[in-house]
Formats: C-alpha cells, sequence, structure tokens
C-alpha cells in the first residue's frame, strides 16, 4: 500500500520569496516515483516534477526543485522566487513499480497563496 | 498535440439518471486513467487502460460505474443510476511517452476534468 502526507493544509509566501511544501510518504515499493502536481482553480492537474527513488541526484526544474530525502521518506517542493501565478492547490503523488501497477497516490494537497 | 480534453465540463444530473463523459488523450499516448476528486482532497484512481484493455480497477469503482476505451483511443465513464455522493470532479489523464526524466515512469498529463453535481 501506498501513502502520502501533507499536513499543511494552507501556506503564504511572500511575492519572490522562496517556499517549501512538505510530503511525506510511505510504501513497500523498492522502487517507486515521486511527483508534485499544481491545480490552479481551473481545476486541470498540471505536471511540475519527478523524482525516482533511486535518482542519485534531487531533481529540478526551472523554479521548483525537490528536496528528496529517502531515509526520512520526504518529497518536499521547494519554490524558489514565487510569483503571484504560483497560487494554487499543490498534490504530491506517488506511484510505486512493482507488478505493473499503474496507480498513483495523492495526498490532500496544500493550499499556496502568493502575496504581493 | 493539444493535450488532454474532456467533455463535457460541467455536468448537472438529477439523481437516478444516467450520465457519461469522455476523454481525449494526447494521441501517441497509449496508456489512460480515470481519477475522482470531491472538494479538499487529492484525485483517487478509479481505473486505467493501456491501449483498449482495462488492466487496473479500483474498488471505489462500484457496479453502477463503467469504462471503456474501444479503440484504445478515447474513453468514456459512465455512470448509472446516479447519486448524490456521485458529485466531484472525474479526471482523466494519458501516458505513454518515454519521460523526459531518468526513472521508470511516465508521467501522466491531465484533462481539464468534468465537473458532476447529482441534485
Amino acid at each position: 500500500a501506498q501513502k502520502i502526507t501533507q499536513t499543511q493544509p494552507g501556506m503564504f509566501v511572500q511575492e519572490k520569496e522562496a517556499v517549501t511544501l512538505d510530503c511525506t510518504y510511505d510504501t513497500s515499493d523498492p522502487s517507486y516515483g515521486l511527483f508534485w502536481y499544481k491545480q490552479p482553480s481551473s481545476g486541470e492537474m498540471i505536471f511540475l516534477i519527478y523524482q525516482g527513488s533511486y535518482d542519485q541526484q534531487n531533481a529540478t526544474e526551472g523554479r521548483y526543485s525537490l528536496n528528496f530525502q529517502k531515509a526520512r521518506k520526504s518529497a518536499n517542493l521547494v519554490i524558489s522566487a514565487s510569483q503571484l501565478g504560483d497560487s494554487a492547490m499543490y498534490f504530491c503523488a506517488m506511484r510505486g513499480f512493482s507488478g505493473g501497477y499503474q496507480k498513483v497516490t495523492f495526498g490532500i494537497g496544500t493550499k499556496l497563496q502568493v502575496i504581493p | 498535440d493539444t493535450g488532454v480534453s474532456q467533455n463535457p465540463r460541467h455536468k448537472i444530473t438529477k439523481r437516478g439518471q444516467n450520465v457519461t463523459f469522455r476523454c481525449d488523450p494526447i494521441s501517441e499516448h497509449n496508456r489512460l486513467y480515470w481519477y475522482r476528486q470531491t472538494l479538499g482532497q487529492g484525485p483517487e484512481f478509479l481505473t486505467y487502460f493501456q491501449n483498449e484493455a482495462q488492466l487496473e480497477k479500483s474498488r471505489l469503482l462500484s457496479d453502477r460505474f463503467s469504462a471503456e476505451r474501444p479503440k484504445g483511443s478515447f474513453s468514456t465513464l459512465e455512470i448509472q443510476r446516479t447519486e448524490q455522493g456521485d458529485s466531484a470532479m472525474y479526471l482523466c489523464a494519458s501516458s505513454g511517452r518515454p519521460s523526459p526524466h531518468a526513472g521508470l515512469t511516465y508521467e501522466q498529463y491531465f484533462g481539464p476534468g468534468t465537473r458532476l453535481t447529482v441534485t
């Protein structure tokens, strides 16, 4: 079974500042992938960043970076230089790879609001 | 490539009626997923197709729910005898291109969703 925990229901950040959104996970799969998605008020889920469990380096995509600490089972998202358009719900998700398992498990999300 | 599309975007129906939603994935994607998202929650997996074969179904998918992908392209999700508890956003996602990222997975690209309201 897979479980994603996001403990911050809401976060505020000043424009141009950095913010960290927390995510911890639990899985029995030896190999897995971790994702972050952004969901604006329009409803569409937008893929942001991916981290494989065996990747040696933390993933980065532009202003997004994933602080992966495997021993602590955490995969926090760091957004640098926040912009007003970053205001949205952010979901952490994971997928295991055993037995051709395709299900992606999502957390309950963190609502980020960027303050001008 | 215009992304994943879903129709309709909104559906209001009376309890007991049947509804059908359509998802058109990104054209070269062979994998298609349906999720349900209720208010304040993340998406919950419903079912998965690889080409036309339905390979996984969640326990959330009761007998009133059926999904098809007859030609391995678009997919439909039908809910029969709708209940108020079916009110949710129904999201479709597709994947299939090799990920540009290192790893074993393919990221899923989501459509805009169909918001169902059962009155």
